[in-house]
């Protein structure tokens, strides 16, 4: 099972939005909405801020949202600011395998 | 308070077997399904291993038929027992709880794997 598809990095100023993509297909993003993120700080194990596409868990920052359509997952941020230089991977549900895929993660630099 | 702390890395040689182990405190493993997820320094996360509340486990093609995931209800400890390990399995290995639909709630810390003569 190939693992999802996003941009190897994204960059944005403080107080700016970005977005980052997840690409998968028909057999796990495209057919379940069991599309969740992670962010990643150096040395540090991955936390969870999305699930479910779009819900976040508690005490997780509003300024992070999820979304998708067809085969592809977004998680945008918004009011960019320092702490949120990280690295982000997304995962997802797949029929092919019955668990789970990651995507090769992104790396947000805040200029 | 919800502590998953895993032990049991180290430097290894090809071939050899290593048992990790996964002490969790803070919720019960039995109603919980439990998730080995690998990552090599410096790239992105594989999914490993996981064993359903039910008892059920399931592997990554990578690991199957070398790597066998186990549980003890009792110690609330949650093992990964790795055979035959090759140069490619050296990575940090974390081990989390599965949450809402496939998503992974709590993480430990991680312990590193390395494999190497």
């Amino acid at each position: 099972q190939s693992a999802l598809t996003q941009p190897a990095s994204v960059s944005g100023s403080p107080g700016q939005s970005i977005t980052i993509t997840c690409a998968g297909t028909s057999s796990d993003i495209g057919d379940y909405d069991y599309v969740s993120w992670y962010q990643q700080h150096p040395g540090k194990a991955p936390k969870l801020i999305i699930y479910d596409v779009n819900d976040r868990p508690s005490g997780v920052s509003n300024r992070f949202s999820g979304s998708k359509s067809g085969n592809t997952a977004s998680l945008t941020i918004s009011g960019l600011q320092a702490e949120d230089e990280a690295d982000y991977y997304c995962s997802a549900y797949t029929i092919s395998s019955t668990s789970v895929i990651f995507g090769g993660g992104t790396k947000l630099t805040v200029l | 308070e919800v502590q998953v702390v895993e032990s049991g890395g180290g430097l290894i040689q090809p071939g050899e077997s290593l048992r990790l182990s996964c002490a969790v405190s803070g919720f019960t493993i039995s109603s919980n399904y439990m998730i080995w997820v690998r990552q090599v320094p410096g790239k992105g996360l594989e999914w490993v291993s996981h064993v359903y509340y039910s008892g059920g486990t399931d592997y990554s093609d990578s690991v199957k038929g070398r790597f066998t995931i186990s549980r003890d209800t009792a110690k609330n400890t949650v093992y990964l027992q790795m055979n035959s390990l090759r140069a490619e399995d050296t990575a940090v290995y974390y081990c989390a709880r599965g949450g809402s639909s496939w998503s992974i709630d709590y993480w430990g810390q991680g312990t590193l794997v390395t494999v190497s003569s």
